[in-house]
């Protein structure tokens, strides 16, 4: 079993959609928590992180961590076309360097 | 430059051929990573270096597999006597502090073995 898992959909959704896009995990040394988006042929690039449990809003993204159920989500609101891509979870330990884990991505499509 | 590049983008090489993957991290950036990322996965962690010295490689997946970055910039990631299992894009970041949650990735160097 690996330790971040993701649904890797694919999710359809109609323009102005709320989407919800998840990941468990199972090393409670994870402290720090980021999804990167993912556009098709380039890197990816990072949307929001997150220490320890908690929310952290930025426009239309709110990235929430749960500890205590090891489950980290990220919900966009409105969601746009150009939202379409792969959304990435990675996580990290206090003393593991700066290496990620990352889940397997989940792909998402937002139809207009 | 103004993020970082990595070359060549596409590779296409022969079952037991040697390969050279290049990496320009963000001038200034003091730790390097290169990650795996197979097709319809998610970026796995290879190795990570700080300036010149390679502080992990224990995500390398065989002795094939050897990172350098001589003068604590540009990196290089060498893959001998490819396989076809070693198919995959291979993908350098950098962040300028060791500890900094920002990331940034190159575009990718695509990989193909025949």
């Amino acid at each position: 079993q690996k330790e971040v898992e993701q649904d890797p959909g694919p999710l359809s959704v109609p323009e102005g959609a709320i989407v919800s896009l998840n990941c468990t995990y199972s090393n409670s040394a994870f402290q720090y928590f980021m999804w990167y988006r993912q556009y098709s042929r380039k890197g990816p690039e990072l949307l929001m992180y997150t220490y320890s449990s908690g929310n952290k809003e930025d426009g239309r993204f709110t990235a929430q961590v749960d500890k205590s159920s090891k489950y980290i989500s990220l919900f966009i609101r409105d969601s746009q076309p150009s939202d379409s891509a792969t959304y990435l979870c990675a996580m990290r330990g206090d003393n593991a360097g700066n290496m990620l884990t990352f889940g397997g991505g989940t792909r998402l499509m937002v139809k207009p | 430059g103004a993020g970082v590049s990595q070359s060549p983008r596409y590779k296409v090489a022969k079952r037991g051929q040697d390969v050279a993957l290049r990496c320009d991290p963000i001038s200034g950036h003091v730790s390097l990573f290169w990650y795996q990322q197979a097709l319809g996965q998610g970026p796995e962690f290879l190795t990570y270096f700080q300036n010149e010295a390679q502080l992990d490689k224990s995500g390398l997946p065989s002795d094939r597999f050897f990172a350098e970055r001589p003068e604590g910039s540009v990196s290089t990631l060498k893959i001998q006597r490819t396989q076809k299992e070693d198919s995959a894009v291979y993908l350098c970041a950098s962040s300028f502090l060791l500890q900094s949650n920002e990331q940034f990735f190159g575009p990718g160097t695509r990989l193909t073995v025949l």
